[in-house]
């Protein structure tokens, strides 16, 4: 069974520029959440998407977006990029009908803004 | 607001040479804790699933357990290959699926 797959996994981009991350969950999983990872603030929780409806959302600006399409898939979107940008972006899913199972996550995206 | 503390922020063992790292809570209603392991430029690898005050899990050589404030990550006999990060997170009732992440325990092993 394969895993939760993240594209690209590396990016850099120029400050102001705006970035879409991809993310496709393990087979049969329809919650999708996504992370953001930096050395000082760890693991952060930016929004969780479920049969394409945004359930919760973290402390981030608007400039943080995302949506999920039919087949689960995600994407998320960071406009005007801001050199504190730069981090470990890891996408998770859950399955089962529980709301408490594990979460499995990616690979995650490194995403350098310069 | 959920919070999660993990210690110590790095731990250095011997092969061999068991220890436990320890992940401290405040939520409004447990709903889970879990444990990950994660290596450098990767995501979090799943570990262990707890519930409820009292409830262990084993894995090789490692062991998960949890009381109502803290959990308990016990290293028995670990090995280089176990050097990581270990991560301790908890989901509270209130708050949907987001996960509270501690900042984890740097763990090496030295051979």
């Amino acid at each position: 069974k394969a895993g939760v797959t993240q594209t690209p996994r590396y990016l850099i981009k120029t400050r102001g520029q705006q970035v879409t991350l991809s993310c496709s969950p393990i087979s049969g999983h329809r919650s999708v959440s996504w992370y953001q990872q930096t050395p000082g603030q760890g693991l952060q929780f930016l929004f969780e998407y479920f049969s394409e409806t945004q359930r919760n959302k973290g402390n981030f600006p608007g400039r943080f977006s995302g949506r999920q399409f039919s087949n689960s898939r995600s994407e998320m979107n960071v406009s005007t990029l801001e050199l504190g940008d730069s981090a470990l972006y890891l996408c998770a899913s859950r399955g089962g009908l529980r709301r408490n199972t594990e979460a499995f996550f990616g690979q995650g995206t490194r995403l350098t803004v310069v | 607001e959920d919070q999660v503390t993990q210690s110590p922020e790095a731990l250095r063992l011997q092969e061999g040479e068991s220890s436990s790292l320890n992940c401290s809570y405040t939520v409004s209603g447990l709903r889970g804790l879990f444990w990950y392991r994660q290596d450098p430029g990767k995501g979090p690898e799943f570990l262990f699933t707890l519930y409820s005050a009292g409830e262990e899990k084993e894995k090789e050589r490692l062991k998960a357990t949890l009381t109502k404030k803290e959990s308990f990550l016990h290293i028995t006999a670990p090995k280089p290959e176990d050097s990581a990060t270990y991560l301790c997170a908890v989901q509270a009732s209130q708050g949907a699926q987001k996960l509270v992440f501690g900042q984890g325990t740097r763990l090496t092993i030295n051979p």
